[in-house]
């Protein structure tokens, strides 16, 4: 059983588009995290969220629109993509607490902008 | 935001050597994490140290946390082809935000 998934693991596509990934884990963790990777393998938080409530959310393009349907859930909804999107998406959730942040991340999502 | 600088950034030894990758940061922190990223993956929890320890172990992981010196290093013993890899630091801080370093791109030649 997969603890982090998200879907899909490619996606390619031509600028201007709309785009969605989903992700969703069954680990019970009450917070959940989107992050972008760059082509220098360089990690980037994005978005948190606890309990699906928004608790960060770094200088990030309004393009980007999280959504937490629940506390299973956190997906990323991309509009009008650019070519400077192009990367490696990943989610990630952990329990909050001291000591509790340890992250469990996805597989990942490579999107390609062209 | 990013605070946490890695070095090297890339290293490359021959299999059955150690291998020591370090960190530093600028913050107090909470604890401190290593994260392993093998090639096309999701990164993996490998060791969290507590701000008031000052060595861990875990298998053939040894951690060192150095507050006075904002710092740790990850030494893995006996290096095997498959700890070919990325490896990243993250720092907690006391908003429990991790914060993550650049990464330590490692290949193990056989």
């Amino acid at each position: 059983d997969t603890a982090v998934s998200q879907t899909p693991k490619y996606l390619v596509t031509q600028m201007g588009n709309d785009k969605s990934i989903k992700c969703e884990q069954n680990l019970g963790h009450d917070t959940m995290y989107w992050y972008k990777q760059d082509s220098k393998k360089f990690l980037k938080i994005m978005f948190s969220y606890n309990n699906k409530e928004l608790i960060i959310n770094e200088t990030v393009p309004n393009r980007f629109s999280p959504k937490s349907p629940d506390k299973a859930h956190l997906n990323l909804h991309i509009n009008s993509l650019e070519l400077g999107d192009s990367a490696v998406y990943f989610c990630a959730s952990s329990q909050t607490g001291v000591g509790k942040n340890i992250q469990y991340f996805g597989a990942g999502t490579r999107l390609s902008v062209l | 935001s990013q605070q946490g600088e890695e070095d090297p950034q890339a290293l490359s030894i021959q299999e059955g050597e150690n291998a020591t990758m370090n960190c530093s940061y600028k913050t107090s922190i909470n604890n401190l994490q290593w994260y392993r990223q093998n090639s096309g993956r999701g990164l993996v929890h490998l060791i969290l140290i507590r701000s008031n320890e000052r060595e861990k172990h875990s298998g053939r992981l040894r951690v060192t946390l150095d507050t006075s010196k904002k710092s740790s290093s990850l030494l893995i013993t006996a290096s095997r082809a498959a700890d070919t890899a990325s490896y990243f630091c993250a720092t907690e801080n006391s908003n429990y935000q991790l914060i993550w370093g650049a990464g330590t791109k490692l290949i193990i030649k056989p």
